[in-house]
This record gives structure tokens, sequence and C-alpha cells, in this order.
């Protein structure tokens, strides 16, 4: 089935400092790209997310940049805070649908103060 | 403001019983539902989408059934659980072609 990779599974910064998360995509008719964050025991919360009309988005300290010919999105958190640790997923639309959403494998974030 | 509610919070169950988790969303008429699962320190995996009452697609087999009995309500069901079973399960909603969000998810555990 498709998939959608994500790196790095582990990802430790210093307080401040950025963190960025790659992933890539199979089906070119994918057009709808979220990210979500996950504190432990918690529900996955969406933070931002990309439509395939555009190149990049930002909001409060998130910035996501798609780039459809490379098949690959990527989240940047800028000055970084303990706050920020969780697990983060992105996703891609399916070739069934923007119903259908295709996870990656998670990114386990750390911020050190 | 739409809520979307899960029940139970929790649960624990031998294998081989059976299972029925609920899901119920307020505040949105009509909106598309789904089920997943998430595996301890997993990813996300679509289980199940409803567009409509009645109506249910599966997206992968494990064993389990999903039914939309009403407009606001989405069941998942096993009539035997396996070992495999455990884990987070996640129901969330979407307008058409909108983003997703997630429910507070209930917590299985299959011994």
């Amino acid at each position: 089935g498709e998939q959608v990779e994500q790196l790095p599974s582990i990802l430790r910064v210093q307080e401040g400092s950025s963190a960025s998360i790659n992933c890539t995509y199979e089906n070119s008719a994918s057009n709808y790209f979220p990210w979500y964050k996950q504190e432990p025991g918690e529900n996955p919360k969406l933070i931002i997310d990309i439509r395939s009309n555009m190149e990049r988005k930002q909001t409060q300290g998130l910035i996501v940049l798609l780039d459809k010919k490379a098949k690959r999105f990527s989240l940047h958190i800028t000055d970084t805070q303990p706050g920020d640790s969780a697990m983060y997923f992105c996703a891609a639309s399916g070739a069934s649908g923007s119903w259908q959403l295709i996870f990656g494998s998670g990114t386990q974030l750390t911020v050190m103060p | 403001a739409q809520t979307i509610h899960q029940w139970p919070v929790a649960e624990i169950k031998a294998v081989g019983s059976p299972l029925s988790l609920g899901c119920t969303i307020k505040g949105k008429s009509s909106p598309n539902l789904y089920w997943y699962w998430q595996a301890t320190g997993g990813t996300l995996q679509q289980l199940f989408y409803s567009i409509t009452v009645g109506q249910v697609e599966s997206v992968v087999q494990l064993n389990l059934s999903a039914s939309r009995p009403k407009d606001d309500q989405f069941i998942l069901s096993t009539e035997k659980l396996l070992l495999s079973h455990s884990g987070f399960y996640l129901c969330a909603w979407s307008l058409v072609g909108a983003e997703q969000y997630f429910g507070p998810g209930t917590r299985l555990t299959v011994l």
C-alpha cells in the first residue's frame, strides 16, 4: 500500500534552536498534508496543514514546506521550547481521496532546557 | 462548538471476548467519521470511514467491524478479540475535504 516515510524517528534539540522533520510520499495525486502533535496518553492534535496549491505555510512558530516535484514536505519548528516536546506525525492524503490519510511513523522530539 | 466523545475511556478484556467501542460527535451535521488504531509507540492506522448513516467503508482488515447507526454515532466492534487488538482506538471527524480532528481515544488492553 501507499506509504509515507518520516525522518528522523528521534530528534533532540536545545531550547531556542530549530527542529526539522521531513516526510516523503509516494502518490503524486496526494493533495493534503497535515501535521499532528501527540503528547503521552493524549490524542493527536492538528497543528498545521498544507494543500498542494501552496509551497509554504507559516503559523505561530511553525513552518511547513511542500515540494511536489520531489514528493517531499517538512515541518520546521522555530525557537523550540520544552512544551514542544512530543511525538509528531506527518500525513498525506491517499489516492482514494482526501478522506484517506496515510501517516508517517512519527518523530519523538525532545527539547532540552 | 463541536464535541467528540468516546466511550469507554479504557477497557481491559480477555482474548476471545467481544468488544464494542463508541463515538459520538455533537455540533456538526453529517460529518465524515473515521476509526483509527494506534499500537503503543506506533503510528496511526486508519481502519474505517463513513460518509453517511448506514454506510461504512473498510480500509484495512483487522477482524473488526464498524457501523454508523445514527448521523452522530460511530461504533467499532468485534465478536472475538485477539491479543493484537490491544492499543489506542481513536475516532475522528471531518467535514468533506477538510481537516480531521481526533476524539480523546479509548485505550484497550487484551489479556
